[in-house]
């Protein structure tokens, strides 16, 4: 079945530092991929999607592309801040997208970012 | 606009008690599902339903029932509640790809 593997945390790095986190999957088809980020306390929040290869998903400064030739979807952002310090997940979509099963959530990978 | 609202955001059940998670959408959203929340364990779909009248099994769905009257409301029903269900229970509503999540019922079973 599909699955979802991202890199464990937790990640801690300086305020304005690079940030990377690592998203593999393994789906039949041709699924959606996201990332959600979930703050303390809080539901999950949608951060940014793709629905097909080489599609690049952009939001708040975070950006991930779509690559099928090594089946990842690797979260980025150029300079973070303290208050991105959350838990983010990487998911999968089947059924080319439509979503009528749901997503397939990676572990999820716990960010802090320090001053 | 509400979104996804959820109740409760905390209860604790003893064991063998039974309760019902409320969810409730107001976006028309035709799909909904329920996922369940272990510490560093990622989302597990429990059930979901892709319309009223409809629901389908997920990943997980041993000790748990549903039902989908409306388009608005999929309640989660634990007949008898055990502490392997200790977690937190996310409910999601969805057009078709693009999921609005509540913001959570953190359950303890003791």
């Amino acid at each position: 079945g599909d699955s979802v593997t991202q890199m464990e945390g937790p990640v801690t790095l300086s305020e304005e530092a690079f940030l990377t986190i690592n998203c593999t999957y393994t789906a039949t088809g041709y699924p959606s991929l996201f990332w959600y980020v979930q703050y303390p306390g809080e539901g999950l929040q949608l951060l940014l999607k793709a629905t097909k290869a080489d599609d690049k998903g952009s939001n708040k400064g975070f950006e991930a592309t779509y690559r099928k030739e090594t089946t990842s979807f690797h979260l980025e952002k150029g300079s973070v801040q303290v208050s991105d310090s959350a838990v983010y997940f990487c998911a999968l979509s089947g059924l080319s997208g439509g979503g009528a099963d749901g997503l397939t959530f990676g572990k999820g990978t716990h960010l802090i970012i320090q001053p | 606009n509400a979104g996804v609202t959820q109740t409760p955001k905390f209860r604790i059940l003893k064991i063998g008690q039974s309760m019902t998670l409320q969810c409730t959408q107001d976006m028309n959203h035709n799909y909904m599902y329920w996922y369940r929340q272990d510490p560093g364990m990622g989302l597990k779909l429990i059930y979901y339903s892709v319309g009223a009248g409809i629901t389908d099994k997920g990943e997980v769905p041993n000790g748990y029932n549903v039902s989908r009257s409306t388009t608005e409301d999929f309640p989660l029903r634990l007949e008898l509640a055990a502490p392997s269900q200790t977690s937190v229970y996310f409910c999601a509503s969805s057009p078709s790809g693009g999921y609005t999540f509540g913001s959570g019922t953190r359950l303890t079973v003791v």
